[in-house]
């Protein structure tokens, strides 16, 4: 897998926007960066992914640069329920089957 | 409706005994997956079906055998069960795509074993 790097912990305060960082310099031309979240005691969730274009959902924003070594996801206004740990993922794909791997993630606190 | 399910949700049980859990998912996916988070909430992918077919088997004990009767199901025998084989163990599910393919996981089964 493209090696993602990412905080360990964040804090941010309820009603303002969480900017959560990943590193991914290794990433190739045609991999995806997929951004997923565990709430304690959950299953994971999806978030959002993109390739190389800015991407909004109804959760979230994905801001990934030009040169596609970082990205950033952005929760524009962070409530208690989007306390979790997010993980920022570049599947591997071989023999056009991805393999998803989780790393450590950044612990999100948002804070009242 | 549940989109993954998993049963059961619990499973406390002695050293030794033989143990399955089941997953069900109800979205026309093609490929479901077993992960296992340990206490220090790493997860670790185990295996992987595509359409009842085996595709990823990572390095895990022989006495644990996943069974896809159909693209629907994915279940999780594990035999002679160890201290270490306690954990939260995920479903998941997804349609293969290239450009989109989502993970969707179940609520977890956590195995005890005592």
């Amino acid at each position: 897998d493209a090696k993602t790097t990412q905080p360990t912990s964040m804090d941010c305060a309820e009603g303002r926007a969480a900017n959560l960082p990943c590193n991914h310099s290794t990433i190739s031309g045609n991999e995806y960066v997929y951004w997923y979240r565990q709430i304690h005691s959950q299953g994971p969730q999806y978030i959002i992914h993109g390739l190389k274009n800015n991407e909004t959902n109804e959760m979230a924003s994905l801001i990934i640069t030009e040169d596609r070594k970082s990205s950033t996801l952005i929760l524009p206004h962070a409530t208690l329920r989007d306390t979790a740990v997010y993980y920022c993922i570049v599947p591997k794909r071989s023999g056009g089957y991805q393999k998803v791997t989780f790393g450590t993630g950044t612990k999100l606190q948002v804070i009242p | 409706d549940t989109a993954v399910s998993q049963t059961p949700k619990y499973l406390v049980t002695q050293m030794g005994n033989d143990k399955s859990i089941k997953c069900e998912q109800n979205l026309g996916h093609d490929t479901m997956y077993w992960y296992k988070q340990d206490s220090k909430k790493f997860l670790k992918i185990m295996f992987s079906y595509n359409n009842k077919e085996l595709i990823i088997n990572e390095t895990v004990p022989n006495r644990f055998s996943p069974k896809s009767p159909d693209k629907a199901h994915l279940n999780l025998h594990i035999n002679s069960l160890e201290l270490g084989d306690s954990a939260v163990y995920f479903c998941a599910s997804s349609q293969r795509t290239v450009s989109n393919e989502k993970l969707f996981f179940g609520s977890g089964t956590q195995l005890s074993v005592l």
